[in-house]
């Protein structure tokens, strides 16, 4: 059973504008989250993460909001550009750091 | 900056051949990790190992084997390589619970 969703497999933002990309999880061990961006024929690079331990954490131009009670986050990218055009993924970690769960991946393509 | 390096990053090979796919990595992490990357499945754990010698199933490990005999160094073997393993194979490490470190990947096509 998927313990990290990403119910949208797409996304299209005009440049400029906010790009949300959402997350949900199941499982409240879960305590570490990240959020990576694939472009294709690459392999995945790390964007942001978060603690459960804070609900927000900002870098630049991305925003990474935590909702525990909810099992909820979002990445947040203001203001979009068409160089973010890519497949992103959320993961998260359970504490021990020997596995993470990753999402199925939103595709997010930001119109010039 | 860390590495992970991937012998190929493409592959072709016939149904029933044995397959190597090689991960090397230069920062001395313990984990060290193989996915494989479908459309519309994304990322789905095959193995993991956290030490040299060491090695955890994953959600998909049918039809694989992995071997750590260096803690740098991290196999994946396809014993006998079938057309449903056609996909893009992707090896990561990792120190503790910080973020893992991705290869750029293998594409593997099986005909």
């Amino acid at each position: 059973d998927q313990q990290v969703k990403q119910n949208s497999p797409s996304l299209s933002v005009q440049e400029g504008r906010i790009s949300i990309l959402n997350c949900d999880y199941t499982n409240s061990m879960f305590d570490y989250f990240l959020w990576y961006k694939k472009y294709p024929a690459e392999g995945p690079t790390f964007l942001i993460s978060i603690s459960s331990i804070k609900d927000k954490n900002e870098d630049g131009r991305f925003t990474v909001f935590l909702n525990k009670s909810a099992k909820h986050l979002s990445l947040h990218i203001v203001p979009s550009q068409p160089g973010d055009s890519a497949v992103y993924f959320c993961a998260a970690s359970d504490g021990t750091g020997n596995q993470f769960y990753f999402g199925t991946g939103t595709s997010l393509t930001v119109i010039p | 900056d860390v590495k992970v390096t991937q012998s190929s990053r493409y592959l072709v090979k016939r149904t029933g051949e044995k397959v190597f796919l090689e991960c090397v990595q230069d920062m001395d992490h313990e984990n060290m990790f193989w996915y494989r990357q479908d459309p519309g499945l994304g990322l789905r754990l095959i193995y993991f190992s956290y030490d040299v010698k060491m090695k955890e199933k994953g959600d998909i490990p049918e039809g694989y084997s992995v071997s750590r005999e260096k803690k740098e160094r991290f196999s994946l073997i396809l014993e006998s390589a079938s057309t449903n393993q056609t996909s893009m194979y992707l090896c990561a490490s990792s120190s503790g619970q910080r973020q893992q470190y991705f290869g750029p990947g293998t594409r593997l096509t099986v005909t």
